[in-house]
């Protein structure tokens, strides 16, 4: 079955950090580029990072640049996203998301998408 | 990297022709050819239904349709459906080499 499971997400203090991890199976993981997309509670949808499929290219957010990492290996089919320095606002669904496109670099135009996990930044 | 613009809500028949705006810049939708559209049912994960401006993905109905002209796109659904009730969002490459999402337009069948 083609789907992205991710994991990780849950309730953390401001300042603290957290690693997102979401696992790719039924396509050939290596062959695309990989986003982290978010949602805030009743908001709309925010591109977070992306990384190609080779790591050569990536990007975030300039509200988590600094703060946030993406990685991917490629050999075990897993995304993942480091969280540090927390903050409140960053409360929200944390989507995995698999890039259209298997060219360099990444697209703006998401296929296949995993089934959020919820990170709450709170005191 | 401002959200695109688009307009919180439009609502049609069923079998009417609704159009959604996404207004941008020169440093996203005015300069790529990178524009893409998505449904959001209540309580689910997005669904592409147009890439690259103007192309569906295999398994959309051709009811949705989709263009660009200067800094602005358009989604078009024709033949308004109940099940096309959902949130839409644009998105876009930007010149930062970054992803901008739109603000989202509700969509309401009457």
């Amino acid at each position: 079955e083609v789907q992205l499971v991710e994991s990780g997400g849950g309730l953390v203090q401001p300042g603290r950090s957290l690693r997102l991890s979401c696992a790719a199976s039924g396509f050939t993981f290596g062959d695309y580029a990989m986003h982290w997309v978010r949602q805030g509670p009743g908001k709309g949808l925010e591109w977070v990072s992306g990384v190609s499929w080779e790591s050569g290219f990536i990007g975030y957010a300039d509200s988590v640049k600094g703060r946030f990492t993406i990685s991917r290996d490629n050999g075990k089919n897993s995304l993942y996203l480091d969280m540090n320095s927390l903050r409140p606002e960053d409360t929200a669904f944390y989507y995995c998301a698999k890039d259209y496109s298997d060219g360099s670099g990444y697209s703006p135009s998401f296929d296949l998408w995993g089934q959020g996990t919820l990170v709450t930044v709170s005191p | 990297q401002s959200a695109l613009t688009q307009p919180a809500s439009v609502s049609g028949s069923p079998e009417q022709s609704i159009t959604i705006s996404c207004s941008g810049t020169s440093s996203d939708i005015g300069g790529y050819n990178y524009v893409s559209w998505y449904q959001q049912h209540s309580g689910k994960a997005p669904k592409l239904i147009i890439y690259e401006v103007s192309n569906r993905p295999s398994g959309v109905a051709d009811r949705f349709s989709a263009s660009k002209s200067a800094n602005t796109a358009s989604l078009i659904i024709s033949g308004l459906q109940a099940e096309d009730e959902a949130v839409y969002y644009c998105s876009s490459l930007t010149s930062s080499s970054a992803v901008v999402f739109g603000t989202g337009t509700k969509v309401t069948v009457l």
